[in-house]
């Protein structure tokens, strides 16, 4: 079946970019998102990208998809304290409803 | 900003109990679903349902589960008789069709079996 799969843990400072990498092995997927969840909170719709679509850009966030390699990445520039969270990978495929997660990346941002 | 509403926020329950979750899904849209997060996993589908019945559901949505539009806003999970491992985070999304790949997800329910 569908698999998702993502780094666990990322640490770095206040003001560098941060970049999350997730890998899927569903080759019709056709929308992949991001997605970000603070303590307590549900699941936040980041972005998301058309599988035909190769970069897109949303203020800070910039999200690569290189569907050869089935690999997805975001980009946080200039992070901040408030990025902390942790932020999931989700995939859906053609004819699905439903949306496969990754195990989601804790981001830990240092002042 | 219309949001997914969902409570309670926690629920505790016996094991064997019934328990129903409770959602209200953003006004204008019509597709729902529930997904779970068992502590430490990954969050995993458990059902879609559109114009009043079921359109997709997982091998975990056995027939312990069952959902329900009772009224025009509310969109309910219930477990009939709850086991120990139904203890997760359940989190309640829909989507309107004309944005058809945002998916807006709840806050979530926890709920503990005990």
């Amino acid at each position: 079946g569908e698999d998702v799969e993502q780094s666990l843990f990322l640490s770095v400072r206040e003001g560098d970019s941060s970049v999350i990498n997730c890998t899927y092995t569903d080759s019709s997927s056709t929308y992949l998102y991001w997605y970000k969840q603070e303590p307590g909170a549900g699941l936040q719709l980041l972005t998301y990208i058309f599988s035909n679509m190769d970069m897109k850009q949303d203020q800070r966030l910039t999200v690569l998809l290189n569907k050869k390699d089935k690999h997805l990445s975001l980009r946080i520039a200039d992070t901040q304290t408030g990025d902390s969270a942790i932020y999931f990978c989700a995939e859906r495929g053609t004819g699905r409803r439903a949306l496969t997660f990754g195990s989601g990346t804790r981001l830990q941002v240092q002042p | 900003e219309p949001e997914v509403t969902q409570t309670p926020s926690h629920q505790v329950t016996q094991m064997g109990q019934e328990v129903i979750l409770r959602c209200v899904p953003i006004s204008n849209h019509l597709y729902f679903y529930w997904y779970r997060q068992i502590l430490g996993q990954k969050v995993e589908f458990l059902v879609s349902f559109y114009n009043n019945e079921i359109s997709e559901k997982s091998e975990i949505f056995d027939d312990q589960f069952s959902v329900e539009r009772p009224d025009g806003s509310n969109f309910t999970l219930k477990i009939r008789s709850t086991k120990l491992e139904d203890s997760a985070m359940y989190f309640c999304a829909s989507r309107d069709r004309v944005n058809s790949y945002e998916q807006y997800f709840g806050p979530g329910t926890r709920l503990t079996v005990t």
